[in-house]
């Protein structure tokens, strides 16, 4: 069964440095997404990407976050300068079509900075 | 902007017993809802989904849900509940013709099951 990956699994960073996370969308997937988990928290929506550019934003993804699809297979999450608020999980997801879209998740990169 | 409740943090159950998971939402227009799973270390998994028509779905592993769209409700049920249910439960809404696939979720609810 197609599945999203993404690696690392578990990432530790310094406060100001800046990460890559990274994804492989399920190959005939058109629609990406990041969301994040706070420890305790909800599931949050970062950002959908599609045909090449942002879709959609939410007020979490400010100017320290950037996300590219470098080359045909991979989806990657930047964050520029990290910031102790910014350790939680980080979930990949992949879509098909969007209007009814049943979402494809990643096992999540766990994110940590101290 | 829609938002999600689901009204139990933490279910503890026996095997063989009834499980109901409520989620409410709060949103004006259309929505597709869905119910998500994670068992531990694994990825979000889709336990099912409804876009429209039978407002009853049927998942996998027998869990069902029923949309009640007059009491904005999705809520979650299976009959007999096994140990291996034990896991995170997700229930996510998509707002229909305004946003490009965003799911907003609900906090989550941890069921145990007890053998």
């Amino acid at each position: 069964e197609p599945e999203v990956t993404q690696t690392p699994s578990h990432q530790v960073t310094q406060m100001g440095q800046e990460v890559i996370l990274r994804c492989v969308p399920i190959s005939n997937h058109l629609y990406f997404y990041w969301y994040r988990q706070i420890l305790g928290q909800k599931v949050e929506f970062l950002v959908s990407f599609y045909n090449n550019e942002i879709s959609e934003k939410s007020e979490i993804f400010d100017d320290q976050f950037s996300v590219e699809r470098p080359d045909g297979s991979n989806f990657t999450l930047k964050i520029r300068s990290t910031k102790l608020e910014d350790s939680a999980m980080y979930f990949c997801a992949s879509s098909e079509i969007f209007w009814g879209p049943e979402a494809f998740f990643g096992q999540g990169t766990r994110l940590t900075v101290v | 902007a829609q938002s999600v409740s689901q009204h139990n943090h933490h279910v503890i159950l026996s095997e063989a017993a009834s499980l109901e998971l409520g989620c409410n939402y709060s949103y004006g227009g259309t929505v597709n809802l869905f119910w998500y799973v994670q068992y531990p270390g694994q990825h979000l998994q889709l336990l099912l989904k409804y876009f429209s028509g039978d407002p009853l779905v049927k998942g996998i592993k027998g869990f069902e849900a029923e949309f009640i769209k007059s009491k904005f409700s999705f809520n979650l049920r299976k009959p007999s509940v096994q140990w291996s249910d034990t896991a995170e439960y997700f229930c996510a809404v998509n707002a229909k013709g305004t946003s490009y696939g965003k799911l907003t979720f609900g906090q989550g609810t941890i069921l145990t099951v007890h053998p």
